[in-house]
């Protein structure tokens, strides 16, 4: 039983590439979320999705695009890589009422 | 000024000892105060939730919230080197459709 895998676990981009990161879930949950994480800046929401077929911005999209692929995936893409996106990114998934957040292990990305 | 307050440390106590980790809040409408542990290089899990005030007890840690102080507290007794990581609270409330709103987090180290 995985809960939500992440892929890939590290990545080095140049400025302007681009790239998906890949999330998948065995939990059945609904609810899936992309965050990313910087110092001193704890947690903060990029995109998500309450269903299959929905997504909605979170608090920083701008960059970001998002894609429910089924129940299981949700992926998220960097069109244009900026240093500024340089974070650890977490896949998570939710439970009803989002009591309980179920993360990945994370993508340490460095753009360059 | 951030909706969830956050000391992130370091807070750094001998083994044995009763650590207070703390967030302030300031939105009157959170209703559920959750505390996760996150390890270095790993996603947060979920410690404890509690709905609305009071203290909840699960082993060494207690979870206890003040909605009149806009407060809440976790304690840990008799604390262990294992227990050396970074704990964040989240918080949800109903009118944001059940979104979880971070603490920075505080960086937590148990010295043997």
């Amino acid at each position: 039983n995985a809960g939500v895998t992440q892929t890939p676990k590290f990545q080095v981009l140049k400025t302007g590439q681009s790239m998906t990161l890949q999330c998948a879930q065995d939990m059945n949950h609904n609810s899936m979320y992309w965050y990313r994480q910087d110092p001193g800046m704890g947690l903060r929401l990029i995109y998500y999705s309450a269903s299959e077929g929905t997504t909605d911005k979170g608090e920083v999209p701008n960059g970001y695009n998002v894609s429910r692929l089924n129940k299981r995936e949700f992926s998220l893409r960097l069109e244009s890589a900026a240093p500024s996106q340089t974070s650890v990114y977490f896949c998570a998934t939710g439970t009803t009422r989002n009591t309980e957040a179920f993360f990945g292990q994370g993508t340490r990305l460095t753009v360059v | 000024q951030k909706e969830v307050e956050q000391d992130p440390g370091p807070l750094s106590v001998p083994e044995g000892a009763i650590v207070s980790l703390n967030c302030t809040y300031s939105n009157s409408a959170f209703q559920y105060f959750m505390w996760y542990r996150q390890y270095s290089r790993k996603g947060p899990e979920l410690l404890m939730y509690t709905y609305s005030s009071g203290n909840k007890e699960d082993g060494r840690f207690t979870a206890q919230v003040d909605k009149s102080s806009k407060y809440i507290s976790l304690f840990i007794r008799d604390s262990q080197p294992s227990d050396s990581a970074t704990y964040l609270c989240a918080m949800i409330t109903m009118d944001s459709n059940y979104q979880l709103i971070w603490g920075a987090g505080t960086k937590l180290i148990i010295k043997p």
